[in-house]
C-alpha cells in the first residue's frame, strides 16, 4: 500500500545529542514537508522541498536540518542547537507543492523526548 | 506571515449534538483545507475546497469556502465518540508551495 512512514515513532535524545528522524514516501510525490507539533500550539512548519536536491526553511528552521538526495526521503536532523525539541514531528508529502492542490498527506509521526 | 485563527479552541458536547468550528484570517486563500487528528497519529485530509462559496459536504461533514477567501467553516452532524480529535483548518496560496495551518479545535464527545 503506498503511503508516508515514519521512524522511530518513538526516540529518548540525551541533551547535546543530534538526532535524526527517517521519513519515506512511496506516493511519487514530489513535496515533502516537516512539521512539529506541540500541545496547543497546532502545526508549525520546519522545512519543506518542492524536488529534489532543493529545500526551503519554513516558519521555525533554526536548529534543524534537512536533505533531499531522493524523491522518497526527507530525513530532518535535530540539532544541538535547537533549545526546546521535545515535540511531536510530522512528516507530509504532496503531489504537487501545496499552494496549487494543498493536500496533505501525512505520516504517523515521530514522538522526540529529550531527557 | 499569514495567520488563521481558529475557534473554538476546545468544545465538549453530547452525542448527537451538532458542532460548528472556523477559521479567519486576513488574507486571502485559494485553498481551504479540514484535517482530522487521532490521538497519536498524523493528521488525515476531511474535506478540500478550491472555489469561493463553495459548498461540500462528506458524510456528516459540511465545509464551505467563504466567498471573501478569508474564511472558512467546518460542521458536524449528529456527532458520535468516535468524532472525538483534534480538527484542523489550512488554507494555500497558489504557488507558495507551503500550507498554512490553525492551532485546532480540540473536540470531545460524551456517550
Amino acid at each position: 500500500d503506498g503511503g508516508i512512514t515514519q521512524s522511530p515513532k518513538y526516540l529518548f535524545r540525551k541533551e547535546g545529542q543530534n538526532v535524526t528522524l527517517s521519513c519515506e514516501q512511496n506516493l511519487n510525490h514530489d513535496a515533502m514537508y516537516w512539521y512539529r507539533q506541540d500541545p496547543g500550539q497546532g502545526l508549525r512548519l520546519i522545512y519543506y522541498s518542492q524536488i529534489v536536491n532543493d529545500f526551503q526553511k519554513g516558519d521555525i528552521a533554526e536548529g534543524y536540518s534537512v536533505s533531499r538526495e531522493k524523491k522518497e526521503s526527507f530525513p530532518l536532523t535535530v540539532t544541538s542547537a535547537q533549545k526546546n525539541p521535545t515535540a511531536f514531528y510530522l512528516c507530509a508529502s504532496s503531489k504537487i507543492p501545496t499552494g496549487n492542490t494543498g493536500e496533505l498527506f501525512f505520516g504517523e509521526g515521530s514522538r522526540l523526548t529529550v531527557l | 506571515g499569514q495567520q488563521l485563527n481558529q475557534s473554538p479552541q476546545s468544545m465538549f458536547i453530547q452525542e448527537g449534538e451538532d458542532v460548528s468550528m472556523n477559521c479567519t484570517s486576513s488574507s486571502i486563500f485559494n485553498t481551504w483545507l479540514w484535517y482530522k487528528q487521532d490521538p497519536g497519529e498524523g493528521p488525515v485530509l476531511l474535506i478540500a475546497l478550491y472555489k469561493a462559496g463553495e459548498l461540500t459536504s462528506n458524510g456528516r461533514l459540511t465545509a464551505q469556502f467563504g466567498i471573501t477567501r478569508k474564511d472558512s467553516f467546518l460542521n458536524i452532524s449528529a456527532s458520535i465518540p468516535s468524532d472525538v480529535g483534534i480538527y484542523f483548518c489550512a488554507g494555500a496560496v497558489f504557488n507558495a508551495g507551503k500550507s498554512t495551518f490553525g492551532d485546532g479545535t480540540t473536540l470531545t464527545v460524551k456517550p
